[in-house]
């Protein structure tokens, strides 16, 4: 079974562009989470999507949104980049509403200049 | 406010020397503690979910333990390829969120 892809794996932006992150789960898994990694801040919770609806949402600004598509495929947005939000952008999927076992992507790697 | 605090930030052992990874955790209401391993460039491996305490898991070298206020990750006999950051996370009944400790950087010498 393939395991989480995420796209693109590298990504290099410039402050007060927008971007947008692909994550694909496994398949048959309809739960999705997206978490932001950062040398200081460790792993932060940004959001989670249960069957196309967001079911929680961490401490981030609005510039941060997601969405998840019928086949269980979810997009993160951020908008008006800052250099603070370079960072290593997780996806995890599980199988079911519950989240007590997930599974994470490799992450997409974003530099903002 | 749920917090995860991980002991020590980076720990070097000698193959075969065993040890213990400390994760401290303050929750209002523990659904579930998560330990997880990070290898460099890549996602969290999922290691055990622990719901309550007094409850073990084990995995090969791996055994993790749970408590009231902390858990414990038990590597015994370690070798080479144990070395990454393990990580250990909690989620609380009240919002669902699960928060991440900062990791322990765990290096293995052959």
């Amino acid at each position: 079974k393939a395991g989480v892809t995420q796209t693109p794996r590298y990504l290099i932006k410039t402050r007060g562009q927008q971007v947008t992150l692909s994550c694909s789960p496994i398949s048959g898994h309809r739960s999705v989470s997206w978490y932001q990694q950062t040398p200081g801040q460790g792993l932060q919770f940004l959001f989670e999507y249960f069957s196309e609806t967001q079911r929680n949402k961490g401490n981030f600004p609005g510039r941060f949104s997601g969405r998840q598509f019928s086949n269980s495929r979810s997009e993160m947005n951020v908008s008006t980049l800052e250099l603070g939000d370079s960072a290593l952008y997780l996806c995890a999927s599980a199988p079911s509403e519950s989240t007590d076992t997930q599974y994470f992507g490799p992450g997409t790697r974003l530099t903002v200049l | 406010e749920d917090q995860v605090t991980q002991s020590p930030e980076a720990l070097r052992l000698q193959e075969g020397e065993s040890s213990s990874l400390n994760c401290s955790y303050t929750v209002s209401g523990l659904r579930g503690l998560f330990w997880y391993r990070q290898d460099p460039g890549k996602g969290p491996e999922f290691l055990f979910t622990l719901y309550s305490a007094g409850e073990e898991k084990e995995k090969e070298r791996l055994k993790a333990t749970l408590t009231k206020k902390e858990s414990f990750l038990h590597i015994t006999a370690p070798k080479p390829e144990d070395s990454a950051t393990y990580l250990c996370a909690v989620q609380g009944v009240r919002d669902d969120k699960i928060i991440f400790g900062k990791g322990t950087r765990l290096h293995i010498l052959p």
